[in-house]
């Protein structure tokens, strides 16, 4: 049972343009995201998280926006750059700063 | 900057062994966590602990056991190697509160 859904496995962006990743989730539990991405032969390294209390947060060219009603957030980048050629994964929390649940991941290719 | 050390990059173990995962992080952190990724499927939870000497199974546990004997290791061992157990092994910690997780670099595991 996947309670977080990436349901693109990858994304192609050309250099500057927006990238939009997105993520579905199924458990009302859930208050609180967050975006990590994967270099790689690297561990995923954080990128930015959003609070159930709020519907936008943002960090320089990284904007996370979730909808409750949807139960859907969805991470844009702009200006894309080829380094954030990576796999980004959505994760999910019930609040209680246990285990997070992870979605499927996408790749995004940011060509030239 | 909080440090996870996987101990081994690379491992490639016969079918049947007995296989040892280390884990260590340097931050004080509580909690620690097993993942492993597998393309399609993201990242799934094996096993987590809250404090010394105690764990709690994640999604995916059949085959595999863990140990924390001391705060900042947290191992993760396959009792009788399969097949089916190749693939990438994630290692995270978290403190108190809300941070999210670090990673780990990783263990790609093959199993022949």
């Amino acid at each position: 049972d996947q309670q977080v859904k990436q349901n693109s496995p990858s994304l192609s962006v050309q250099e500057g343009r927006i990238s939009i990743l997105n993520c579905d989730y199924t458990n009302s539990m859930f208050d609180y995201f967050l975006w990590y991405k994967k270099y790689p032969a690297e561990g995923p390294t954080f990128l930015i998280s959003i609070s159930s209390i709020k519907d936008k947060n943002e960090d320089g060219r990284f904007t996370v926006f979730l909808n409750k009603s949807a139960k859907h957030l969805s991470l844009h980048i702009v200006p894309s750059q080829p380094g954030d050629s990576a796999v980004y994964f959505c994760a999910a929390d019930t609040g209680t700063a246990s285990k997070l649940t992870f979605g499927t991941g996408t790749r995004l290719q940011v060509t030239l | 900057d909080v440090k996870v050390t996987q101990s081994s990059r690379y491992l490639v173990k016969r079918t049947g062994e007995k296989v040892f995962l280390e884990c260590v992080q340097d931050m004080d952190h509580e909690n620690m966590f097993w993942y492993r990724q597998d393309p399609g499927l993201g990242l799934r939870l094996i096993y987590f602990s809250y404090d010394v000497k105690m764990k709690e199974k994640g999604d995916i546990p059949e085959g595999y056991s863990v140990s924390r004997e001391k705060k900042e290791r947290f191992s993760l061992i396959l009792e009788s190697a399969s097949t089916n157990q190749t693939s990438m092994y994630l290692c995270a910690s978290s403190g108190q509160g809300w941070g999210g997780y670090t990673f780990g670099s990783g263990t790609r595991l093959t199993v022949v």
